[in-house]
């Protein structure tokens, strides 16, 4: 069965903290997306990996295949960071299997 | 590049009227458009796979005559809410994925999401 899970669902913290969030999925994947939601519902595509590790700026993803794991790194957090993450693999076809979401408030 | 914009963002109808959503993909083509919808503080929910050219595919449990897909051109995918209920107020969110297998925009899986549509039924 194709499950996602995340992990925190929430969190909050100061200005300036690295932030991290995990994703765990259960069976092979062909690349995994992570995904910024804002208050207002639109949706921001900030990484698709398939191996390895990307950067964007402070953002940071990592996936390691072996342990069927993911995480999203901030560094610097910033108030505007604020918004919810989520996870999304691609478990062998086109599809995208959607994570619960990490809901991040940053505090100035 | 690599946006996708939806049309309109927020819409009220009364109950049993039928509302369009308009998916487009600006800088690039989409063979292949996906639309979800997503209920308050819920994960987002595929409904269907629309594909260019012919009939969409939609998910388990998803109403085929009630959410009519139609997919008439490389950039543009409709999603109609037919005789809509207030149970169907819902935020409805597009994505596109772009054509090929590679290119400007990366890899086959890579999909691009539109802004979403906030569908209220009174």
């Amino acid at each position: 069965k194709n499950e996602v899970e995340q992990s925190p669902q929430n969190l909050t913290a100061q200005e300036g903290e690295f932030i991290t969030i995990n994703c765990s999925y259960s069976v092979g994947i062909s690349a995994l997306h992570w995904l910024q939601q804002h208050p207002g519902g639109g949706i921001v595509s900030l990484f698709m990996l398939s191996s390895g590790k990307k950067k964007h700026g402070r953002l940071i993803a990592t996936i390691n295949i072996q342990e069927k794991h993911s995480s999203l790194h901030i560094t610097a957090s910033h108030p505007r960071d604020s918004a919810v993450y989520i996870c999304a693999p691609n478990f062998g076809n086109e599809k995208l299997t959607f994570g619960t979401g990490t809901r991040l408030t940053i505090i100035p | 590049g690599a946006v996708v914009s939806q049309h309109p963002s927020r819409v009220i109808c009364k109950s049993g009227t039928s509302v369009k959503i308009e998916c487009r993909s600006l800088d690039f083509q989409a063979t292949t458009m996906f639309w979800y919808r997503q209920f308050p503080k819920k994960s987002l929910m595929l409904m269907a796979t629309s594909n260019e050219g012919s009939k969409a595919t939609y998910e388990q449990g998803v109403e085929k005559d009630k959410f009519l897909i139609n997919h008439a051109s490389l950039t543009l995918s409709t999603l109609t809410v037919t005789s809509a209920h207030p149970e169907d107020s819902s935020f409805y969110i597009c994505s596109a994925r772009p054509t090929g297998l590679a290119g400007e925009f990366g890899s086959y899986n890579e999909q691009f999401f539109g802004p979403g549509t906030r569908l209220t039924v009174l």
